[in-house]
């Protein structure tokens, strides 16, 4: 069965960075194409990132571009999502997530 | 990008009840669409892709179909457990978007 567990969600000012891991079991992350999403409270879900299966492509949504960077580490079977110049928009539940299967989430507060 | 907009974008609907759900794309996204539900302070669960394949454990009550730019979600027989917010979710082009979302309540 695949799990997806993320963590790295924290209370972060302006300007500050943060770094979010998503672990996965029962399947390879660094074979498979992962995806991050996000919500921002009472609002709808937005996809944010992408890395291809292969490594090699890497996505990310306009907003986020040049300040956010999607990675994996074999060793950990674990995706990352490495923030930083974090905005006040940028506040949301951030989820990983893989062929159909979610995480359940890790909350990034960015506020002064 | 790809607009998906959903209709409605909320809906009342009794135990038993049969529902449809509309997700209409900006240009045509081929069969590249999946619906989600997700329950208050959880993640989101997707019950279909590719139009009209459901996830393993979804039950039979629940029908996506469409073809180009419409598409829908039946749920036959609604039951007390399907009473949450439904997204469409288009993976044709980046960015992937999804629409508003159908928060589906019990009358």
């Amino acid at each position: 069965e695949v799990q997806l567990v993320e963590s790295g969600g924290d209370l972060v000012q302006p300007g500050g960075s943060l770094r979010l891991s998503c672990v996965g079991s029962g399947f390879t992350v660094s074979t498979n194409t992962m995806n991050w999403f996000r919500q921002a409270p009472g609002k709808g879900l937005e996809w944010v990132s992408q890395i291809s299966g292969s490594g090699t492509i890497l996505i990310y949504t306009e907003s986020v571009t040049g300040r956010f960077a999607i990675s994996r580490d074999e060793a950990k079977n674990s995706l990352f999502l490495e923030m930083t110049n974090l905005r006040v928009e940028d506040t949301a539940v951030y989820y990983c997530s893989t062929h159909g299967s979610w995480g359940q989430g890790t909350l990034v507060t960015v506020s002064s | 990008d790809i607009q998906l907009t959903q209709s409605p974008s909320s809906l009342s609907a009794s135990v038993g009840d049969r529902v449809t759900i509309t997700c209409r794309a900006s240009q045509d996204i081929r069969n590249d669409l999946g619906w989600c539900q997700q329950k208050p302070g959880k993640a989101p669960k997707r019950l279909v892709y590719a139009v009209s394949s459901l996830e393993g454990g979804v039950p039979s009550r629940f029908r996506g179909s469409g073809s180009g730019t419409e598409f829908t979600l039946t749920i036959s027989g609604l039951q007390p457990e399907d009473f949450a917010t439904y997204y469409c979710l288009q993976y044709n082009s980046f960015p992937y978007t999804f629409g508003q979302g159908t928060k589906l309540e019990i009358k």
